[in-house]
């Protein structure tokens, strides 16, 4: 069975600091792997998405992620945050034929001035 | 172009008695997907329908709660008899179809059941 671990529940971090938000996943096969960010009282937005290719995925409002094969990893990166960027990211992915997403737990950024 | 649209956005309800949510695809979207996410949780799948059939309802528990996405009008997720434990938000999200790879996800309904 597919699992998500998003080790951390909370990253507190100053403006214009980078950021890494960590994702492990668990699957005993081929998946697609997803961000997603959610701001406080809306549903989820697509930030990037890796399905093949390149293991550096570009997404929205600069953020980047990686995919490491070896590791089971998909690591969201920005080099330096905006106060505008305090959300919920999750990390997801569906197994290649399927539809459904299945969810980490989520990551609390919180970002200082 | 309008997204996902899910009504109503907030549910309260008292022990016993029926929600329904609805859901709205985005234009063009024909498969339609629906998720819990219960108090500081990632949000666990339900269930899968495209027009008029269930493709995949391996997460809908399985009593009291149903789901249908009719060939006219909005996709519902129903719960009889609702619990306290039923208490989450309910998101919607929808696709172009299978291997779309892209889910849209609309702004979610709070369920309050007191």
């Amino acid at each position: 069975a597919q699992s998500v671990t998003q080790l951390d529940s909370q990253v507190p971090v100053f403006e214009e600091a980078p950021v890494e938000l960590r994702c492990n996943y668990s699957s005993s096969v081929s998946v697609y792997l997803f961000w997603y960010v959610q701001y406080p009282n809306q549903g989820l937005q697509l930030l990037l998405k890796y399905l093949s290719g390149s293991t550096l995925v570009k997404g929205i409002n600069g953020f980047e992620a990686e995919f490491n094969k070896s590791q089971t990893s998909f690591h969201l990166r920005k080099p330096s945050v905006h106060i505008s960027d305090t959300a919920e990211y999750f990390c997801a992915v569906s197994e290649r034929g399927t539809d459904k997403l299945i969810f980490g737990t989520g990551t609390r950024l919180q970002v200082f001035p | 172009n309008a997204g996902v649209m899910q009504n109503p956005r907030h549910l309260v309800r008292r022990r016993g008695q029926e929600a329904r949510l609805r859901c709205s695809p985005m234009k063009g979207h024909s498969h339609v997907y629906w998720y819990r996410q219960l108090p500081e949780e990632g949000l666990k799948f339900m269930v899968y329908l495209q027009k008029e059939n269930i493709i995949d309802e391996s997460g809908m528990p399985k009593e009291r709660f149903s789901a249908e996405f009719p060939k006219e009008g909005p996709s519902i997720l129903r719960i009889q008899q609702v619990v306290r434990g039923d208490s989450a938000a309910y998101f919607c999200a929808s696709s172009t179809g299978t291997g779309a790879y892209e889910q849209y996800f609309g702004p979610g309904t709070r369920l309050t059941v007191t």
